[in-house]
């Protein structure tokens, strides 16, 4: 069964204090593993795809990296306004409801003090 | 704004009642994806409807139905409606039928079931 599982479900940072979350899949056949944000009472907002094991996108203070088996995001010199749950999804596999279908992680909630 | 237009923002009703949640998908986009967003249960797929045909399908409720209609908006219906159900609807746009890019979420319709 294609499964998502992030880790922490929790990050407390201080700004400036860089750190990782982690995304662990397990998908029969990867087509694509999605990196989204979502705020308090909002829709998520999408970041980041990455296809293939050794591929990095980056955007501002973040970083998207991935392996056969998992995804990092990482977040250097975190400010206040990163704080967000990060969400982590890959493109579902042909038994488990198609390939349009995307199965999403619990998320990491990220809280960035000043 | 994401340009995908959900309402009601927040709906509550009674058990047992139906309601319905309406969705216009960005300007251009011919596909879209019904989720539910639950605290137990994260983010589920529900529906996907690229230019009025149901495209795939993922653990939708018999209670629960979708249309996509010509000007391609779409409806998701809830019926007999049970405590459970109460959760953030979320409905996702993108051009075509395939998910390479990751979809474009709204805001989410918020229903409480009491």
């Amino acid at each position: 069964e294609d499964q998502v599982t992030q880790s922490p479900e929790a990050l407390r940072l201080q700004e400036g204090e860089s750190s990782s979350l982690n995304c662990s899949y397990t998908v029969s056949g990867l087509r694509g593993l999605f990196w989204y944000r979502q705020d308090p009472g909002k829709g998520p907002e999408f970041l980041f795809t990455l296809y293939s094991a050794g591929e990095e996108k980056e955007k501002e203070r973040l970083k998207a990296t991935l392996t056969k088996k998992e995804s990092f995001l990482h977040i250097t010199a975190p400010k206040p306004e990163d704080s967000a749950t990060y969400l982590c999804a890959v493109r579902g596999g042909m038994f488990s409801g198609g390939y349009n279908k995307l199965i999403f992680g619990a998320g990491t909630r990220l809280a960035v003090h000043p | 704004d994401s340009g995908v237009t959900q309402t009601p923002k927040h709906l509550i009703t009674a058990t047992g009642q139906r309601v319905t949640l309406r969705c216009s998908p960005r300007s251009g986009d011919l596909s879209v994806y019904w989720y539910q967003q639950s605290l137990d249960q994260g983010l589920q797929f529900l529906i996907q409807y690229y230019n009025g045909e149901e495209r795939a399908k993922g653990n939708i409720l018999e209670r629960f139905s979708a249309q996509q209609f010509p000007d391609l908006h779409s409806e998701l219906n809830l019926s007999s409606l049970e405590l459970g159900d109460s959760a953030l609807y979320f409905c996702a746009s993108s051009v075509t039928g395939e998910v390479n890019y990751g979809y474009t979420f709204g805001s989410g319709t918020r229903l409480t079931v009491v």
